[in-house]
Order: C-alpha cells, then structure tokens, then sequence
C-alpha cells in the first residue's frame, strides 16, 4: 500500500537557521502532496500543497517541491523563527473506489530557540 | 467563519462506558473524516464518509462506530470494546467534488480513561 516517511525528530534548531525536513513516499499513480502543521493542543492545519510533478509548494516561508525521480517532498524554509515551533507532517492522498484518503507521516516535531 | 467545531475538548471515560465525540462543520463539506492520532504514530483513519446515510470503515475502525444523517455532523461513538481508547481524536471535511481539496481539520478531542 501507499506510505510516507518522515524523518524521525525531534529537531531543535536556533531561531534563523536552516531547516529541512525529509518526506519520501510510496504510491501507485500520482497522488497529491502535502505537509500540515499542528501546534501544541491544536488541530492540523494545512501548510502547503503539490499535485503534479514538479509543482512547488509555499506558504509563509516554507517551501516543497514534488520530485516524483526520487519521490520525496522535503520541506523548507530558508530562516526558521521560534513561532515556527510545532509539528509538521507530510502526507499523500490516495483514492480508493472513489473516494479520497490521506496518508500520513509520523510527523516531525520542530523546536526553534531564541 | 466556516470551519469544523469538535466538543468536548477534553473527555473522560470509565472502563465499560460508551462515549460520543461530536463533531460539526459549516463548509457544505460532503466528505467527512475521523482520525486517531497517537505520540509518535500519526494520524490513523477510523471511518470515512463521503455523502450523507454513508460511511465506510478505515484502518483501524474496530471498537468504534458512526453516523451520518446529517451533512454537517459526523459524530464518532468510542464503544467499550475499543480496549485501548486513550489518544486525541481529530475530524476533517473536504470537498471530494472539486479536485485536489485538501482535508480541514477540527481542533481536536482529547479522551482520557479514568
């Protein structure tokens, strides 16, 4: 079946690095891509998106591209800040008999200091 | 504002009882989603709907149930046969009619055995 993987956190990183955060993918034909973030207590809230080959990705700094020769999604944003504090997962959808799945990474969870 | 309301925040159950977590959107959503997220797992699929009066069983669908008889609520029934109940649960809505929609998400409930 399909699947994501993510790298295995935590990350800790100081406010104005660089971040990166890896997602691989398995799948069948060509699904939609994306990364959500959830801050602490909340909900999953979408962060960014990709639906074909080579699309790019980005909100608030954050970017991801759709590399379907290696099947990854990575993330990143150039100067991370200490509200960017959260987790963040990469996830794909998958249809089945007409109806849409996502399918998630375990997530990553990012610390960013002062 | 359009969005998806989960309640309680935080619920508790005794060994034995049934519990119901509510969940309600107002984006005209056809599809709706409930998830069971655990520390360090992701996010698991528990039921899915994709239109009122029908609802389909995810990964891990045992010891739950649902309904859907209203467009706008999909409430999710944890039952005393779900041994091991204790996690946050989270709904999310989508549009399957037009392409490439990404799921929202509720803030969450959090159940907890007493």
């Amino acid at each position: 079946g399909n699947s994501v993987t993510q790298m295995e956190g935590p990350v800790t990183l100081s406010e104005e690095a660089f971040l990166t955060i890896n997602c691989t993918y398995t799948a069948t034909g060509y699904p939609s891509l994306f990364w959500y973030v959830q801050y602490p207590g909340e909900g999953l809230q979408l962060l960014l998106k990709a639906t074909k080959a080579d699309d790019k990705g980005s909100n608030k700094g954050f970017e991801a591209t759709y590399r379907k020769e290696t099947t990854s999604f990575h993330l990143e944003k150039g100067s991370v800040q200490v509200s960017d504090s959260a987790v963040y997962f990469c996830a794909l959808s998958e249809s089945q008999g007409g109806s849409e799945k996502l399918v998630f990474g375990k997530g990553t969870k990012l610390t960013v200091n002062p | 504002d359009g969005g998806i309301t989960q309640s309680p925040k935080y619920l508790f159950r005794k060994e034995g009882q049934n519990v119901t977590l509510s969940c309600e959107q107002n984006l005209n959503h056809d599809a709706m989603y409930w998830y069971r997220q655990d520390p360090g797992q992701g996010l698991r699929l528990i039921y899915y709907s994709q239109i009122v009066n029908d609802f389909q069983k995810g990964d891990i669908a045992e010891g739950y149930s649902v309904s859907r008889e209203k467009k706008e609520s999909f409430p999710l029934t944890v039952t005393s046969a779900q041994k091991n109940p204790t996690a946050f649960y989270l709904c999310a809505s989508r549009d399957p009619w037009r392409g490439n929609q990404p799921q929202h998400f509720g803030d969450g409930t959090r159940l907890s055995i007493l």
